[in-house]
């Protein structure tokens, strides 16, 4: 299947700095990628919908300012967590649909794992 | 709002087939049964999807019911690195997201 790749695996910081995490499809053209969250021992929640060439949208109640989002090109979306808090350790995924095959199916990167300290 | 219902956890034994069913009375006509499973600490791994039809793959097989309100994957011969969180989802092709709900645990016993 295609393939996604995430950067980093994992990264910790300190409270208050911004951490950018990458998602590239390797052998595909992704128009559209996804970004989730998920906390221990529960299921991945959808944060925004990253579209190339345009504004991501968020789900309610996802903050723009603090979770930026840039789809510069069609196999590189990047999410910026901004003014990072311990409550924002979590682990990121991220997914992407190939170019024509009207995103039949959704490929997922291996993850962020988010540790603010 | 959760679209399916899905056991909370299984247990099945190692060599043996799993099978793992899924409810989703409410689903649309243009809406796809998809199954995705995700190993601990890792992103989801496509498995199989399907409209009406069963389909079967490398993986597993998809039984999908006539009135389709619901449907079971089927592992045929589960291995111990089958263990894995489960997740059923409907979903609309074309550019549309993935929702996920709280998924089957399925712990494959030597």
């Amino acid at each position: 299947g295609a393939v996604v790749s995430q950067h980093p695996s994992r990264v910790i910081c300190k409270s208050g700095t911004s951490v950018k995490i990458e998602c590239r499809s390797l052998d595909f053209q992704a128009t559209t990628m996804f970004w989730y969250r998920q906390f221990p021992k529960q299921s991945l929640m959808l944060m925004a919908t990253s579209n190339e060439g345009s504004k991501a949208t968020y789900e309610q109640g996802v903050e723009k300012d603090k979770f930026l989002i840039n789809h510069a090109s069609l196999t590189l979306s990047t999410l910026t967590v901004t003014s990072a808090h311990p409550e924002d350790s979590s682990f990121y995924i991220c997914s992407a649909g190939a170019e024509g095959t009207a995103n039949e199916k959704l490929f997922f990167g291996s993850g962020t794992q988010l540790s603010v300290l | 709002d959760a679209k399916t219902t899905q056991p909370t956890s299984m247990d099945c034994a190692e060599g043996r087939a799993a099978n793992l069913p899924c409810n989703h009375s409410t689903i649309s006509g243009n809406e796809y049964v998809y199954w995705y499973r995700q190993i601990h600490s890792q992103g989801p791994q496509y498995i199989i999807h399907g409209l009406k039809n069963n389909e079967t793959n490398e993986m597993a097989s998809l039984i999908i019911t006539e009135d389709r309100k619901s449907s079971t994957l089927i592992l045929p011969h589960a291995t111990l690195r089958d263990t894995a969180v489960y997740y059923c989802i409907v979903r609309v092709i074309i550019g549309n997201k993935l929702t996920f709900g709280g998924g089957t645990r399925v712990l494959v016993k030597p």
